[in-house]
């Protein structure tokens, strides 16, 4: 148990809809990633915040967005959903920034688009 | 930019052989180097990592890497593969910065034979 909670494990909606993945992470971890894996992208960096703050955005589409609050969860919405966005969605947190902290990964949750 | 290669998307071993998977990156500067499990239905795990100390870095459950600068090579092994090794293996490369600059390897899935 890496400790980062994702909820739901699993997720299927149809095409045009709106769900929100929910991550929790590590106790004492101030930064939260991201992540979208597919068979045809693989392992995607999409968006990161740290202590409430966005702090980097990688190949996130303008349909989705993030936020982190106060108490430092974090929750990806993704809107007007396409058969494309069937992914695995991970979120990943650690301490500090930098990569000689260690990023610990959660479970993901699996959206399926039908 | 920087980018990961691994070689083989799939390697097939006996229980108790040698066990090599193959990363190869691309970098004009010092990288940071990442070995990652995904074990079914799990989340990423750390086996080790390479930070520009010691070339030879030993990881979680008997796994080490050896970067080889000369060869833009870090190469997982194992020198004996056990059943619960089966699982896709990532290796990940970043030059800088936090995670949001890793960038991931598209995976090798690793199966044992009995």
């Amino acid at each position: 148990d890496s400790g980062v909670t994702q909820t739901p494990k699993h997720l299927i909606t149809a095409t045009g809809q709106r769900v929100t993945l929910r991550c929790s992470p590590r106790s004492g971890d101030l930064s939260v990633y991201w992540y979208q894996q597919s068979l045809d992208q693989g392992l995607q960096f999409l968006i990161q915040y740290y202590n409430g703050e966005e702090r980097a955005k990688g190949n996130i589409l303008e349909r989705f967005s993030a936020q982190q609050f106060p108490d430092l969860h974090s929750e990806l919405n993704l809107s007007s959903l396409e058969l494309g966005d069937s992914a695995l969605y991970f979120c990943a947190s650690s301490v500090a920034q930098g990569v000689n902290t260690e990023a610990f990964f959660g479970q993901g949750t699996r959206l399926t688009v039908v | 930019a920087q980018s990961v290669t691994q070689l083989g998307s799939h390697v097939s071993v006996s229980e108790g052989a040698l066990v090599l998977l193959r990363c190869n990156y691309s970098s004009s500067v010092p990288p940071y180097l990442f070995w990652y499990v995904q074990y079914p239905n799990q989340g990423l795990q750390l086996l080790l990592k390479y930070t520009s100390a010691a070339t030879l870095v030993k990881g979680i459950n008997g796994f080490e890497a050896e970067f080889k600068k000369s060869e833009t090579s870090f190469h997982l092994t194992k020198p004996s593969a056990h059943m619960s090794d089966a699982a896709e293996y990532f290796c990940a490369v970043s030059f800088s910065g936090g995670y949001q600059k890793v960038t991931f390897g598209t995976g090798t899935k690793l199966q044992v034979i009995p």
